[in-house]
């Protein structure tokens, strides 16, 4: 049973250059949630989503970030016009139906460097 | 808004020494994680604790959780070096996990 599975692992965009991140969960996983980690400080929480729709996005920056999951495919996280400040570690996690009891799983990350 | 802070952040130790990390978090949560992370690379998920009182032990890791004090402990017996990295809690708010801003160890021979 593969894990979740992040692409790419590092990716350098110049400064008003798109990033796209991808993200496919455990298989059986249908809750997504993505997460950013600045450089030495803990993770933030950014969306959580489900199969074709988001469900909470308030961790999101208002501007220049989108986060989608369709129906096929992996989960994209978006990144319109970097910026040097969203150099960053992005990563995801994954979980199962029937939250409680349940561990969520990470992948491997997506380090986002803007040059 | 729900606050988690870790202490120490660093902690420079000797190899054989005992040492405990302290994850403080301030609204009701019955679920925390401690995780393990080396440079550029990603989550090891050490432990969860589920429950007020539970005590989990890997090796020479111990955690445990008194959700009534809001309070969790990772205790580190008999350092040895490869146990160097950052180490991180994480409180469960229903889907959303609040990190401490992780407590960097470095263990020296």
């Amino acid at each position: 049973n593969a894990g979740v599975m992040q692409n790419p692992r590092h990716l350098v965009r110049r400064r008003g250059q798109e990033a796209r991140l991808r993200c496919s969960p455990m298989k059986g996983h249908s809750h997504v949630y993505w997460y950013r980690q600045l450089p030495e400080e803990g993770l933030k929480f950014m969306v959580y989503l489900q199969k074709e729709n988001i469900i909470d996005e308030s961790g999101m920056p208002k501007e220049r970030f989108s986060a989608e999951f369709p129906k096929e495919g992996p989960s994209i996280l978006r990144i319109q016009q970097v910026v040097r400040g969203d150099s960053a570690a992005y990563f995801c996690a994954s979980s199962p139906p029937g939250r409680a009891g349940n561990t969520i799983y990470f992948g491997e990350g997506s380090w986002l460097t803007v040059v | 808004e729900l606050k988690v802070e870790q202490n120490p952040l660093f902690l420079s130790m000797q190899e054989g020494k005992n040492y405990t990390i302290y994850c403080n978090y301030s609204t009701t949560s019955d679920r925390l994680y401690w995780y393990r992370q080396d440079p550029g690379k990603s989550l090891e998920s050490l432990f969860v604790l589920l429950s007020n009182g539970a005590v989990k032990q890997e090796g020479r890791l111990m955690a445990s959780l008194d959700t009534k004090a809001r309070l969790s402990t990772l205790h580190i017996t008999a350092a040895v070096h490869d146990l160097s990295a950052t180490y991180f809690c994480a409180v469960d708010m229903d889907y959303q996990l609040i990190w401490g801003a992780g407590t960097k160890l470095i263990i020296k021979p």
